[in-house]
């Protein structure tokens, strides 16, 4: 089946580390992406990983992927109040025909 | 800065009313998508296209139609508008290879 699940909320504190956690249940997906939605906003890509690697990072991100739990995270380091907004993860399916997105975390910085 | 384009960026609208929300890519990818988006809630998929005169419907039942004559033009049309069409609209295109979506900014749809 296609379902994408994310915690829907996470506060954390200016400086400190975020981390966003999801699942996902198909398991020939061939990338899997984080996006950023800021109030109003389109979406905006935030990195993706490979489905054969373990690991990614770029700058302050960190992805983690699990493949045999299907599970998928995002660390951002030193978190700013600019990185509130809601991040949702996605899996592509069937040769990048569609995204399949999770219901979106949404992370609170405060100062 | 964004390469895909959507007008409007709000629209406030009667019922009954036809509208069309216009969606333009310049970078040349052939696929495009309109997924619809519920305040604070996950994206559905509605409309997607290969290609020219290529067009198929996503996992979300619409009522809204699409076009494709043109590559760079990708419009989602609803003839008769109502409160339950009242959403964020989301266009988006797809690029080769690692196949990321690049999304517009939206059009946030209210049918009063």
């Amino acid at each position: 089946g296609e379902d994408v699940e994310q915690s829907l909320f996470l506060s954390v504190r200016e400086g400190d580390s975020s981390v966003i956690n999801c699942t996902y249940t198909d398991s020939s997906s061939t990338y899997l992406y984080w996006y950023k939605q800021e109030p109003g906003a389109g979406l905006q890509l935030l990195t993706y990983i490979f489905s054969n690697m373990d690991m990614k990072q770029d700058q302050r991100l960190t992805v983690l992927l699990n493949k045999k739990d299907k599970h998928l995270s995002l660390r951002i380091a030193d978190t700013q109040t600019g990185d509130s907004a809601i991040y949702f993860c996605a899996e592509s399916l069937g040769g990048f025909q569609k995204l399949v997105f999770g219901t979106g975390t949404r992370l609170l910085v405060s100062p | 800065e964004a390469d895909i384009y959507q007008t409007p960026r709000y629209l406030v609208i009667g019922t009954g009313k036809k509208i069309t929300l216009e969606c333009s890519q310049t970078m040349g990818h052939d696929k495009m998508y309109w997924y619809q988006q519920d305040p604070g809630m996950e994206l559905h998929l509605i409309h997607y296209s290969y290609g020219v005169n290529s067009t198929e419907k996503g996992d979300l039942s619409s009522e809204s139609t699409v076009s494709r004559i043109r590559t760079e033009h990708f419009p989602l049309t609803l003839e008769s508008a109502r409160p339950s069409h009242t959403s964020q609209y989301l266009c988006a295109s797809i690029s080769p290879g690692q196949g990321d979506h690049t999304f517009g900014s939206g059009t946030r749809l209210t049918v009063v």
